[in-house]
């Protein structure tokens, strides 16, 4: 059975870095075709992309938040970690981790994605002094 | 970056009905790209479509998804009272992104 578990702080200070922490079990970060990516939701908003990391160690940020976002993975502890500096109150949200799946196309020369599969049921953060 | 634009805000139908969710891209991205997802109240989301038109491991065939270049839509056959939840589109260009989100409420 493939799980995903978020783990960090509830709630962090105005200007603090969080570390958040992705547990994984149930399939390989060392395996070609997975990846983990980070998302976040504000209480009542929309989905915001975050971060990914696939097993070749390649990494991905969103545009807006690339200054303050760092994401990496220990395989042996099938762990994947996205710290963010800077928090601000406009930073309290619902954050979830979850896995992707990649398969390379040789006749394409490019990815085929297969969505974000299985997601961990989130861990709130609240920014406040 | 790619923004996704979803529409409408809002759709409210009755059970029994067909819902038809837009998802319009700022430019042109490879349908092996376009994902979209499910998510009711108090839950994580839950992906539907992968690939602009595959369904996910235990969905329904009353979804389907449809399209290409810069207009995906997913489509809800006959609408069951669970299906009434908010549905997002994603995208995996260089940096990944999800559109604003479609509420699809009971009329």
């Amino acid at each position: 059975q493939v799980t995903l578990k978020e783990s960090g702080p509830v709630l962090v200070k105005p200007t603090e870095t969080l570390t958040l922490t992705c547990t994984v079990s149930g399939f390989s970060l060392s395996n070609a075709r997975m990846g983990v990516s980070w998302i976040r939701q504000p209480p009542g908003k929309a989905l915001e992309w975050l971060a990914h990391i696939f097993s070749n160690d390649e990494k991905s940020y969103s545009t807006s938040l690339k200054s303050r976002l760092t994401i990496s993975k220990d395989t042996s502890k099938s762990q994947v970690v996205l710290t963010m500096t800077n928090m601000d109150p406009v930073d309290t949200a619902t954050y979830y981790c979850a896995r992707n799946q990649r398969e390379w196309l040789l006749l394409r020369g490019s990815y085929y994605y297969y969505g974000m599969d299985v997601w961990g049921q989130g861990t709130t953060v609240t920014v406040s002094s | 970056e790619i923004v996704l634009t979803q529409s409408p805000g809002t759709l409210s139908l009755s059970p029994g009905e067909r819902a038809t969710l837009s998802c319009r891209a700022s430019q042109s991205i490879s349908s092996s790209y376009l994902a979209w997802y499910q998510q009711k109240p108090g839950q994580a989301p839950r992906l539907l479509i992968y690939g602009a038109s595959s369904r996910a491991t235990g969905i329904p065939d009353r979804f389907s998804g449809s399209g290409s270049g810069t207009d995906f839509t997913l489509t809800i056959s006959r609408l069951e009272p669970e299906d009434f939840a908010v549905y997002y589109c994603q995208q995996y260009g260089s940096s990944p992104t999800f559109g604003q989100g479609t509420k699809l409420e009971i009329k």
